[in-house]
């Protein structure tokens, strides 16, 4: 099966820009995640979906963060506008809602701002 | 929410010797506790998890184990290979939900 499928996978812009990243989950995957990981940590949850609904987004800066997941399949993160601490890999994961736990993670999008 | 502590941050052992990173975590309801490796530059991948029911697992030169009274699980790697070395993430939580540990770093020395 496809893996998780993330765009773009670097980005750098100057601070105060917005920007914005895509996931396509696994096919038949009902739960995704957004995860930052910042240089030396672990994945921290940022969002959560059920579906096409946020369960989970009390890790979200909700003053400048914004997600989406229209349709309950892709999905998409916006930062608006960014700030230099926002530099972090974002990572997306999807995994099957009455499946055994284990979670699929995209090859993240970098970025960098400025 | 739940709190996970990993350690050590950094792990180097000789091909061949043990390995071996402990967690702990905070909340008794935790359930489910999985291990990632995160290869430089890559996605993290599920190596192996262990649930609340048992105490211990096995996969070929992988093994964890887990204490539910102490709240702490660990990963032994025996018989260490240089592509060993990546960096090892602990989590906890349920099965939809987990919290991270901040990962080992392990270096394995040919």
């Amino acid at each position: 099966e496809a893996g998780v499928v993330q765009s773009p996978r670097y980005k750098i812009i100057e601070k105060k820009q917005p920007v914005a990243f895509w996931c396509n989950p696994i096919s038949g995957h009902n739960t995704l995640y957004w995860y930052r990981q910042n240089l030396g940590q672990g994945p921290e949850l940022l969002i959560r979906y059920e579906n096409e609904e946020a369960v989970d987004d009390s890790q979200l800066p909700k003053d400048r963060f914004s997600a989406e997941r229209l349709k309950g399949v892709d999905s998409t993160l916006k930062i608006q506008p960014a700030e230099l601490g926002d530099s972090a890999v974002y990572l997306c994961a999807s995994s099957r809602l009455a499946g055994e736990g284990e979670q699929y993670f995209g090859p993240g999008t970098r970025l960098t701002v400025t | 929410g739940e709190n996970v502590e990993q350690h050590p941050s950094t792990l180097s052992v000789q091909e061949g010797d043990s390995a071996v990173i402990k967690c702990t975590y905070s909340d008794s309801a935790s359930n489910y506790f999985p291990w990632y490796k995160q290869e430089l530059g890559k996605r993290p991948q599920l190596i192996i998890d262990i649930r609340s029911n048992v105490g211990e697992k096995k996969d070929q030169r992988i093994a964890v184990t887990l204490n539910k009274t102490a709240k702490h699980f660990s990963l032994h790697i025996t018989e260490t290979q240089p592509e060993d070395s990546a960096v090892y993430f602990c989590a906890a939580g349920g099965y939809q939900k987990v919290t991270f540990g901040i990962g080992t770093k392990l270096q394995v020395i040919p």
